[in-house]
């Protein structure tokens, strides 16, 4: 079945440690790819994405993502983590050229960064 | 711009019981979405519609109605609530180019 997969499912790391969370995908053909993050108490909020161009993406916050094509993979990844980074992470994959509306989520992975 | 807005915030529902979960966003976009947020299983898409009276069906739409009359509104129908419903709901909006902005959900349990 088509998924997007988070193998992380709960990370804990000390502050300036560096952030690699994995998000693969099992759809074929075209696809744009998000990370969001949901802060403790907080609705969802957009990254980064992926549309088009060069694959290695930079978002708001020091957050990075890499598009690898060929491994259906988009890690999200940040050099050195903050107290403040202490949150959920989520994967997402809108499958098809255009906006189809129908965006798909991994199961999430909690990140906790400790002082 | 209040961005997307969802009501209520919280609700308790017997089982068996109706409601509709309200949805508005005042950002012209076409796009908008459903989504239920379980422990362990992420979001899931419930159903989404690409523009005014136009829906389809996403992930998990058993139990779950909903209708797209105009361009602001997009309200979630639930007929006849179950425990299983019981789950933190998500509306989000977006315009063409993919940018989806979430509502800050409503927090339903059904007893």
């Amino acid at each position: 079945a088509q998924s997007v997969s988070q193998h992380n499912h709960h990370v804990i790391l000390s502050e300036a440690a560096s952030l690699e969370l994995g998000c693969n995908y099992s759809y074929g053909g075209t696809v744009n790819l998000f990370w969001y993050v949901q802060y403790p108490g907080q609705h969802l909020q957009l990254l980064l994405k992926y549309f088009s161009g060069d694959p290695l993406v930079k978002g708001i916050k020091g957050f990075e993502a890499e598009f690898i094509k060929s491994k259906f993979s988009f890690n999200l990844r940040k050099p050195s983590v903050q107290w403040s980074d202490t949150a959920e992470y989520f994967c997402a994959v809108n499958v098809g050229s255009g906006n189809t509306g129908k965006l798909i989520f991994g199961q999430g992975t909690t990140l906790q960064v400790k002082p | 711009n209040a961005g997307v807005t969802q009501t209520p915030k919280f609700q308790v529902l017997k089982t068996g019981q109706s409601m509709t979960l309200q949805c508005a966003q005042d950002m012209n976009h076409e796009y908008m979405s459903w989504y239920r947020q379980d422990p362990g299983m992420g979001l899931r898409l419930i159903h989404y519609s690409v523009g005014a009276g136009i829906t389809d069906q996403g992930e998990v739409p058993n139990g779950y109605n909903v209708s797209r009359s105009t361009t602001e509104d997009f309200p979630l129908r639930l007929l006849s609530a179950a425990p299983s419903q019981t789950s933190v709901y998500f509306c989000a909006s977006s315009p063409s180019n993919y940018g989806y902005t979430f509502g800050s959900g409503t927090r339903l349990t059904v007893v």
